[in-house]
């Protein structure tokens, strides 16, 4: 049982490059969230899943796309990254929105 | 949306002494509150939560209080050990609005 798995853990970036900041888990859970973390601005959700084939936007959204075709997985994608998306990335997964939330452990993506 | 106000920013104790840390909400449909500690370089992860059915909860040095009435909730760490030294995160949810909101955090740092 491994939990929530991210990856990769370090990214270096180019302004404008593309990329994709993958996270799996393996306890069945149906509710998947990815957030950045900058100091002093805590927890920020970007999208939300509460299950295959549904996402949503959080907080900040803008720049990044999700999707949810299998359970397991919710992948993060960059279109054209920015310096402004230079942050430490967490995936957390629930079975529920009022339910444990259980992170990885986090992607630092440095894009310069 | 909700919002989640966490005080202080910052917390320094001695070795032995109690350290608490203050929440409120604004949400009056959130019904659960967990609390996450987060080590350097480390996802968050879950040490204690309570639901709104509930007044305290404890679970040896760590307890939770939540006064619904004024929509605020404490962590309570007693006996405090320098490997309680981390970041503490509250958080609020509910289990019709699909998103976990989190407070700004509190760095807590215990002094041998």
């Amino acid at each position: 049982n491994a939990g929530v798995t991210q990856t990769p853990k370090f990214q270096v970036l180019k302004t404008g490059q593309s990329m994709t900041l993958q996270c799996a888990q393996d306890m069945n859970h149906e509710y998947m969230s990815w957030y950045r973390q900058d100091p002093g601005m805590g927890l920020r959700l970007i999208h939300y899943s509460v299950g295959a084939g549904i996402t949503d936007q959080g907080e900040v959204p803008n720049g990044y796309n999700v999707s949810r075709s299998t359970t397991e997985d919710f992948p993060l994608r960059l279109l054209s990254a920015a310096p402004s998306q230079t942050s430490v990335y967490f995936c957390a997964s629930s079975y529920s929105s009022d339910n444990v939330l259980t992170f990885g452990a986090g992607s630092r993506l440095t894009v310069l | 949306g909700e919002n989640v106000e966490q005080h202080p920013s910052t917390l320094s104790v001695q070795e032995g002494d109690s350290a608490v840390i203050k929440c409120t909400y604004s949400d009056s449909a959130s019904n659960y509150f967990p609390w996450y500690k987060q080590e350097l370089g480390k996802g968050p992860q879950l040490i204690i939560d309570i639901r709104s059915n509930v007044g305290e909860k404890k679970d040896q040095r760590i307890a939770v209080t939540l006064n619904k009435t004024a929509k605020h909730f404490s962590l309570h760490i007693t006996e405090t050990q320098p490997e309680d030294s981390a970041v503490y995160f509250c958080a609020a949810s509910s289990n019709t609005g699909n998103q976990f909101y989190f407070g700004t955090g509190t760095s807590l740092t215990v002094i041998p």
